[in-house]
C-alpha cells in the first residue's frame, strides 16, 4: 500500500462550489504539506502542518483553508472554487529531517 | 524574494551519455539541497540530497553543491531512457524547514 495516499485522484467541479482534498499518510510523519503545481511554475505551498495543533499559511494559502484531524490525516479545502484554481495538488509528509514524501496527486478542475 | 533557478529544458542527451542539471538558489542561508525526479503526470520522487559542499554518489546519480557559488548539480551517468523526466531542485530556507523549488528541467535521453 502507498505510504501518502490522496483521494480523489481527479475531480472536475464548477465555479462556486466548495471542495475537499484528503490526504492519509502510514509514515509516521508529523509534517504534512499541500503544494499546488501549474505547469512551468512548479510547485508553491499552499499550507504546511508541523503537528495536529500547529498549521501554517505557506506562500498561496489565499482561496484555501485546510483541516488537520489527526496526525496521519491532512485534508485542503476551496471554500468557493475559482477557474484559476484549476491544477494539480500534491500532499507531502516530512519526519524532522527536510526530506519530503509526496502523495500521487489530485488534478483538479474548475469549470 | 528567495528563488532557485533552473534552466527549463528540455535538456537532450543520447543514451548511455552523462546527463548534467543544475540549479542555483539565491539564499546563502541554505543549508540542505535535494533533487526530485518527475515522470508526466506523476509526484515528484526524492532522489538524492546533499548537505556539505563536494560529491554525493548514489549509483548512476552523482549530486555536487558548491554554497560559495550557490549551486547545486545532478549528474547521472549512462543515462538510460528511463531517466526522462522532468527534474527538480528543491533547497531549504532558513530554520522552518519549507523547501523552495525550481520550475524543473526536462531530461530527454535519445536512444
Amino acid at each position: 500500500d502507498a505510504d501518502v495516499t490522496q483521494t480523489p485522484r481527479n475531480r472536475i467541479t464548477k465555479t462556486g462550489k466548495r471542495i475537499m482534498l484528503e490526504c492519509s499518510q502510514t509514515k509516521g510523519h508529523d509534517r504534512m504539506y499541500w503544494y499546488r503545481q501549474d505547469p512551468g511554475l512548479g510547485l508553491r505551498l499552499i499550507y504546511y502542518s508541523f503537528d495536529v495543533k500547529d498549521i501554517n499559511k505557506g506562500e498561496i494559502s489565499d482561496g484555501y483553508s485546510v483541516s488537520r484531524q489527526a496526525q496521519a490525516k491532512f485534508s485542503l479545502s476551496l471554500e468557493s472554487a475559482i477557474p484559476n484554481q484549476t491544477a494539480l495538488y500534491f500532499c507531502a509528509t516530512s519526519d524532522l529531517g527536510f526530506e519530503q514524501y509526496f502523495g500521487p496527486g489530485t488534478r483538479l478542475t474548475v469549470t | 524574494q528567495k528563488e532557485v533557478e533552473q534552466n527549463s529544458g528540455p535538456l537532450s542527451v543520447p543514451e548511455g551519455a552523462i546527463a548534467s542539471l543544475n540549479c542555483t538558489y539565491s539564499d546563502r542561508g541554505s543549508q540542505s539541497f535535494f533533487w526530485y525526479r518527475q515522470y508526466s503526470g506523476k509526484s515528484p520522487e526524492l532522489i538524492m540530497s546533499i548537505y556539505s559542499n563536494g560529491d554525493k554518489e548514489d549509483g548512476r546519480f552523482t549530486a555536487q553543491l558548491n554554497k560559495a557559488s550557490q549551486y547545486v548539480s545532478l549528474l547521472i551517468r549512462d543515462s538510460q531512457p528511463s531517466d526522462s523526466a522532468t527534474y527538480l531542485c528543491a533547497v531549504t530556507v532558513d530554520s522552518n524547514y519549507q523547501l523552495i523549488w525550481g520550475a524543473g528541467t526536462k531530461l530527454i535521453i535519445k536512444p
